[in-house]
């Protein structure tokens, strides 16, 4: 089956800074990459997800990119917010919608 | 509307208790899922109905019981919890089965005493 390894597992900086999460997969059949986030006492958000044959996608502060080859993904945040603290998880999928696989998560903050 | 309901938001519930846990969506979606989640990990799924039937049970125990009564709603029937059952239930929705990102819920929060 497929794994989704997640890194890193916390990751502190300061507001206005950028923020990089990884993840790898191991499946090459997993096409669809959803990002979530996830506050403090809520169920997890999608915020953004990318489609095998699209290499990066971007969403105002937010851009996720997909290297198939390498079989690794990334999730980028520009201009941190303290609003933006959260643990995000990746996912993968052989098609949207379908079983999703999740990476281990990242405790994001951002100091103000 | 692109909201998943959950009730209850808490649950206290001891080891001989009988409850239920529910989940409601009107987005029109016809897949329709429930997911445990422990401190610190991630969601872990436990059963896929699709087009209100049992898809996938992911070997989830006996002592967990899921429903879906018609195409908005999904219970989550608990019975002779242990306390390692304690944990968020989330319940999430998708357009289908394959076809559409999955929203979820705000979850309940479960503790078995």
């Amino acid at each position: 089956g497929e794994n989704v390894e997640q890194h890193p597992s916390t990751l502190s900086v300061q507001e206005g800074d950028s923020a990089v999460i990884k993840c790898t997969y191991s499946d090459s059949a997993s096409n669809y990459f959803p990002w979530y986030k996830q506050e403090l006492g809520k169920g997890p958000q999608l915020i953004i997800d990318i489609r095998s044959n699209v290499g990066e996608k971007k969403d105002q502060r937010i851009a996720v990119t997909l290297n198939k080859t390498a079989k690794h993904f990334s999730l980028h945040i520009t201009e941190t917010q303290p609003e933006d603290s959260a643990v995000y998880f990746c996912a993968a999928s052989n098609n949207a919608g379908n079983m999703l696989t999740f990476g281990g998560g990242t405790r994001l903050m951002v100091k103000p | 509307d692109t909201e998943v309901t959950q009730t209850p938001k808490h649950l206290v519930m001891g080891m001989t208790n009988k409850k239920s846990l529910k989940c409601e969506q009107h987005m029109g979606h016809r897949a329709m899922y429930w997911y445990k989640q422990k401190a610190k990990k991630p969601p872990e799924l436990m059963f896929v109905y699709s087009y209100e039937k049992l898809s996938i049970n992911e070997s989830v125990p006996s002592r967990f019981s899921p429903e879906c009564p018609n195409s908005s709603l999904l219970n989550l029937h608990l019975h002779a919890l242990q306390p390692e059952d304690s944990a968020l239930y989330l319940c999430a929705s998708s357009q289908d089965f394959g076809g559409g990102w999955q929203y979820f819920g705000p979850g309940t929060r479960l503790t078995v005493t």
